[in-house]
């Protein structure tokens, strides 16, 4: 497709179990982020992978938090032994340079973890 | 601690008039400033940008203005419109420091009525 796609768009799952989230970026896009707003709050950075060079991690919020990146292409996102607070909408976004700071978002992941 | 500040949550204003969004930023090394829109249930969609090397950049009704002195920028819409309602987000990007994510402020909600 044209855009970022993620799926689920929704997932609703039950405390303590893993969830998995799919971004499929732009094709060509060598920049692959992932960020999650929670209720009421910003735009948080979890994590991003550009190109073959080592992702930055810094913003993943715990070691329940991981994310893979195949080349240039799918990104999953997993999160294990899931927590009330990690609900929130769960954004990918992809980028190509020059102009790797606009990045092109997906419409996001709704999680809810009962 | 927050590296992008944006200090209004909310913002009202009438249909024809002027919005005005501000943006405060703490980290000296910033020097890609940009505007993301977003309406309910969709993912940011870029705006407008501004390097450090300029002091304002216009597109037609935004214009986006950069004080570097004071760390602080601003996006100016004129004039408004209904359709203009919508989170914005402020975000900021060290292009010299490559391999860094955008920094995203926690938005502020425009609403604007005719």
């Amino acid at each position: 497709g044209a855009g970022v796609s993620q799926s689920p768009s929704n997932k609703v799952t039950e405390k303590g179990k893993d969830v998995e989230l799919r971004c499929d970026p732009i094709s060509g896009h060598t920049a692959l982020y992932w960020y999650r707003q929670r209720l009421g709050q910003g735009l948080e950075f979890l994590i991003y992978f550009q190109g073959n060079s080592a992702p930055d991690k810094s913003g993943l919020p715990s070691d329940r938090f991981s994310a893979e990146r195949t080349g240039e292409s799918v990104s999953t996102l997993t999160i294990q032994r899931t927590q009330q607070e990690d609900s929130a909408v769960y954004l990918c976004a992809s980028s190509s340079p020059p102009g790797n700071e606009k990045l092109f978002f997906g419409s996001g992941t709704q999680l809810s973890v009962l | 601690d927050q590296q992008v500040k944006q200090n209004s949550p909310s913002l009202s204003v009438q249909e024809g008039r002027i919005s005005i969004l501000n943006c405060d930023y703490t980290n000296s090394m910033f020097d890609y400033f940009l505007w993301y829109k977003k309406y309910p249930a969709e993912g940011p969609t870029f705006l407008i940008s501004i390097s450090s090397i300029k002091d304002k950049n216009e597109d037609g009704r935004f214009t986006v203005f950069l004080n570097k002195s004071a760390k602080h920028l601003s996006l100016h819409i004129v004039p408004s419109q209904p359709g203009d309602s919508a989170v914005y987000f402020c975000a900021a990007s060290s292009i010299n420091q490559a391999g860094t994510a955008l920094i995203f402020g926690k938005g502020t909600t425009l609403s604007v009525s005719s």
